[in-house]
């Protein structure tokens, strides 16, 4: 259980273009979903919180109208990356909380997506 | 302020040995969750362990344990019988009680296992 897809696995754009990235709970509905971004050899960087039915809570330096957060359902959240540059490259990942007890404290992971703007 | 260190930013270890990998973490907090996160190549993150803060006894799954030690706050992994497929990017983490799953993130330690 606990399954969490991302979609796509890669992506490459021009600058300037829009690129939408989907993550999807599976097999469970979760309330509260988080995007991270990560560099090579590097720790995941939370980007935001998102949260069903209610705006995306950002971190500190994220720019909130270059990462538009959406989750709309209780299985889905999207991060579209608007007018993307080449310093936007990078991996992105999502998770979603578990759905109860113990699992609401544990965050499962998609399997990222390679974004690529050339 | 919360923070999380892995002091071992690579180790390596013989196929079928034993290997322990460190973590510290700084929080004032009573009440939360501490995880072992795996990374292999393919980047996908993988559940290794979980532990409560509230229980005394080590958490184990298969080959992988841990060794809780609240007062110093100290959660080190350890891997029996190492695998090749046990090479991965490995990451310490805790999250609070009921606060939303937020995680709090080591650096990494790169496992390398050889033949």
């Amino acid at each position: 259980g606990a399954v969490v897809s991302q979609h796509p696995s890669r992506v490459i754009c021009k600058s300037g273009t829009s690129v939408k990235i989907e993550c999807r709970s599976l097999d469970f509905q979760a309330t509260t979903m988080f995007w991270y971004r990560q560099f090579p050899k590097q720790s995941l960087m939370l980007m935001a919180t998102s949260n069903e039915g209610s705006k995306a809570t950002y971190e500190q330096g994220v720019e909130k109208d270059k990462f538009l957060i959406n989750h709309a359902s209780l299985t889905l959240s999207t991060l579209t990356v608007t007018s993307a540059h080449p310093e936007d490259s990078s991996f992105y990942i999502c998770s979603a909380r578990g759905p109860r007890g113990v699992d609401a404290d544990t965050q499962y992971f998609g399997p990222g997506t390679r974004l690529t703007v050339l | 302020a919360q923070t999380v260190t892995q002091s071992q930013p690579e180790m390596s270890v013989q196929e079928a040995e034993t290997v322990t990998l460190s973590c510290t973490y700084d929080t004032s907090e009573n009440n939360y969750y501490l995880f072992w996160y795996k990374q292999p190549p393919s980047r996908q993150m993988i559940l290794v362990i979980r532990q409560e803060a509230y229980k005394q006894q080590n958490a184990t799954e298969n080959r992988f344990s841990v060794n809780f030690q609240k007062a110093a706050k100290s959660f080190s992994l350890k891997i029996s019988d190492s695998q090749l497929g046990d090479t991965a990017m490995y990451f310490c983490a805790f999250a609070f009680y009921n606060q939303g799953g937020k995680l709090i993130f080591g650096q990494g330690t790169e496992l390398s296992v050889k033949p």
